[in-house]
Parts: C-alpha cells; sequence; structure tokens
C-alpha cells in the first residue's frame, strides 16, 4: 500500500530535550516536506526536499532541522525543543511538479512542556 | 510572494444541497497549480482535486468541482449534494511551476453538513 509514515504519533517532552520525527514514504517520490499544523494558522511548511541531499527552507525554519540521506527517508529534527514548537506537525511527499498532489503522513501530535 | 487566502473560517450547509467554499490566491508566476484537501476530524489529509492555471476547464471529480476565475485568482470549491460525512476542513493550496518546492495552505474552512 502506497503510504507516508511517520512516527510516533504522539510524544509530550519537555524542552530542550532532543527528539526527531520519522517520516518514510514508499512511492519513489523525488520530493518530500515537512509542514506544522497550528489552529487558525492553516499548514506551514517548514522544510522541503526536492532530492537526496537536497533540502530548502520552507516559511518556518527556525528551530528546525531536516535531512535527506536517502530518497525514502526524511525525519525531522528539534535539536532544543521549545514550548512553541507544541503543534500537528505532518510529513509529505509527491512527485516535483507543480501539478503534482501531495500524499500526507497520519501526522505527529507534538507538546513540549 | 505567493499566498492563498480563505475567508471563510466556518460554513454551514443542509444535507443534500450544494455548498461553494472560497480560495482567492496571488503569485506572479503565470504557471501553477491549485488544490483542494480536506481533513476530517480523525485528522489525516486527504487530496481531493486539482486545477493547472493553463486548464481550459474548471476540474471536477465525483461531487467535487473546481469553479476556477483566473482572472479574479480565485478557485472555489464546489461541493454537490452535501453528505453528513462532507463535514471536515478543507483547505486550498498552491504550488508554482518555476518553485514547485514550495507549497503555500490557506488557512482552512470548517465545513458543517447539517441533517
Amino acid at each position: 500500500e502506497a503510504q507516508v509514515t511517520q512516527n510516533p504519533r504522539y510524544l509530550i517532552t519537555v524542552t530542550g530535550k532532543k527528539l526527531t520525527v520519522t517520516c518514510s514514504q514508499n512511492m519513489n517520490h523525488e520530493y518530500m516536506s515537512w509542514y506544522r499544523q497550528d489552529p487558525g494558522l492553516g499548514l506551514r511548511q517548514i522544510y522541503y526536499s526536492m532530492n537526496v541531499e537536497v533540502t530548502d527552507k520552507g516559511d518556518v525554519p527556525e528551530g528546525y532541522k531536516v535531512s535527506r540521506k536517502e530518497k525514502r527517508n526524511f525525519p525531522l529534527i528539534l535539536e532544543s525543543p521549545s514550548p512553541n514548537q507544541t503543534s500537528l506537525y505532518f510529513c509529505a511527499s509527491s512527485l516535483y511538479g507543480s501539478n503534482q498532489p501531495q500524499h500526507f503522513g497520519d501526522g505527529t501530535r507534538l507538546s513540549i512542556l | 510572494a505567493q499566498k492563498i487566502t480563505q475567508t471563510q473560517p466556518g460554513m454551514f450547509v443542509q444535507e443534500k444541497e450544494a455548498v461553494t467554499l472560497d480560495c482567492t490566491y496571488d503569485t506572479s508566476d503565470p504557471s501553477y497549480g491549485l488544490f483542494w484537501y480536506k481533513q476530517p476530524s480523525s485528522g489525516e489529509m486527504i487530496f481531493l482535486i486539482y486545477q493547472g492555471s493553463y486548464d481550459q476547464q474548471n476540474a471536477t471529480e465525483g461531487r467535487y468541482s473546481l469553479n476556477f476565475q483566473k482572472a479574479r485568482k480565485s478557485a472555489n470549491l464546489v461541493i454537490s449534494a452535501s453528505q453528513l460525512g462532507d463535514s471536515a476542513m478543507y483547505f486550498c493550496a498552491m504550488r508554482e511551476r518555476t518553485n514547485a518546492g514550495k507549497s503555500t495552505f490557506g488557512d482552512g474552512t470548517t465545513l458543517t453538513v447539517k441533517p
């Protein structure tokens, strides 16, 4: 089954404790992206990757890191999480192009205390 | 810079009636794609429909159609014969050809279908 898999689905942690949210897709998509969703603000793009070893900043990259060492994986790293990063996070993938819809993971709900 | 505006935070519709969800956009790229996604209360994001900027006809997918008015920069989603399962949040989104990596979403519209 074609899918984007995020882990964990839920995480409660404390300020400053490094965490990684994993994202993996099995559709051989070149493009992957991370978003955060906050009430009333829609989805805001954090980082995206157009291929292996190619990443670029979205609209809200501060406090986040990503890497794309393999085509299927695109982890999101919070090296020193803060409470303002409490949010619902989505990973997405697609073929590259302005006509390509994105396939989303089920989301990761992060709470930073 | 690309921008998406959804001006209706919440909408109500009676079951079996049609409803239009508004989306306006701004871009300087003549080539772009517009998308609508549905997010039910369970949280997942579901792709509904796509419209390309050079498409001559409005897109349709089952009960979903897109009222695309390029000169007005609007891409409204029309849902016909609403069902209770259509109750969800709906997002309009855009990708430009010159940088298809950037993707911009609107703030969303919460649709409630009344029985």
